[in-house]
C-alpha cells in the first residue's frame, strides 16, 4: 500500500462546480499536511496547508480526519484557471527528521 | 515575492557524462531539497541539506549523486555518470525551519534528458 494515496482523476466538472478530493495516508507518524498544486511540466505551488481544525481560503477549503488518516480539499465555484493536478503532501518525523511524501496527485478538469 | 530558482530550465546530456544543476534558494531560508519527477509520475523526494551537511536522504540518492552549497547562495546536485533513467525534471525547494509543520517552497524546476 502506498504511504499517501490519491485518486488521480480527472475529475472534469463544469464552472461553477463544487469538487472534492481526498487523500489518505497510512503511517499514524504523520504530523503536517499540505496541498499543492501543479500545472502541467511546472513545479508545485504550495496552495495551503493543512490545520487540525480545518482551513478555509476564499474558494477553497482543507479539512484533516486524524482518526481515519485523510486529508480533503474542497475547491468552490470551480474557475477554468483551476484546471491542474492537486498533490497531498504529508510531513511524518522518522528517525529524528522529518520526510515530506508526496501523493500522485488528483488532475482537475474544469469544463467551460 | 521571493522565489526559489533553478538553471539550466533543460539539460540534455549523454549518457555517461555528468551533470550539474543549479539551484538558488530563498535567501532567508536554511534547509535544502532536491525531488525529480519522471514524466507521469510522482514528485520524489533525493536528499535534504541544513548547515553544509546532508540530513536526510533517499534510496534514490545513491553514490552517483552528490550536493553541495560552493558559497552563500548556489545549492547544486551533481549527477557523476548519468544514465537514462534518470531522465527527469528535478527541482529544488528550500523552507525556513524544519520541524513538523514546515512548508516548502518549489524552483521552476530543470528538465534532465539523458540520450
Amino acid at each position: 500500500r502506498k504511504e499517501v494515496e490519491q485518486d488521480p482523476g480527472p475529475f472534469n466538472v463544469p464552472e461553477g462546480a463544487t469538487v472534492a478530493f481526498n487523500c489518505t495516508y497510512s503511517n499514524s507518524a504523520s504530523q503536517s499536511f499540505f496541498w499543492y498544486r501543479q500545472d502541467c511540466r511546472k513545479e508545485p505551488k504550495l496552495l495551503m496547508s493543512v490545520y487540525s481544525s480545518g482551513n478555509e481560503d476564499g474558494r477553497f477549503t482543507a479539512q484533516l480526519n486524524r482518526a481515519s488518516q485523510y486529508i480533503s480539499l474542497l475547491i468552490r465555484d470551480s474557475k477554468l484557471s483551476d484546471s491542474a493536478t492537486y498533490l497531498c503532501a504529508v510531513n511524518r518525523r522518522d528517525s529524528g527528521t522529518y520526510k515530506y511524501i508526496f501523493g500522485t496527485g488528483t488532475r482537475l478538469k474544469v469544463l467551460a | 515575492e521571493p522565489e526559489v530558482t533553478q538553471t539550466p530550465s533543460h539539460q540534455v546530456t549523454q549518457m555517461g557524462q555528468e551533470v550539474i544543476l543549479r539551484c538558488v534558494p530563498i535567501s532567508n531560508h536554511l534547509y535544502f531539497y532536491w525531488y525529480r519527477q519522471i514524466l507521469g509520475q510522482k514528485v520524489e523526494f533525493l536528499v535534504s541539506f541544513y548547515n553544509n551537511e546532508i540530513s536526510e536522504k533517499s534510496e534514490i540518492f545513491d553514490d552517483q549523486f552528490s550536493v553541495e552549497r560552493p558559497d552563500g547562495s548556489n545549492f547544486t546536485l551533481k549527477i557523476r555518470s548519468t544514465k537514462l533513467e534518470d531522465s527527469a525534471m528535478y527541482f529544488c525547494a528550500s523552507s525556513v525551519t524544519y520541524d513538523s509543520s514546515y512548508e516548502q517552497y518549489f524552483g521552476p524546476g530543470t528538465r534532465l534528458t539523458v540520450t
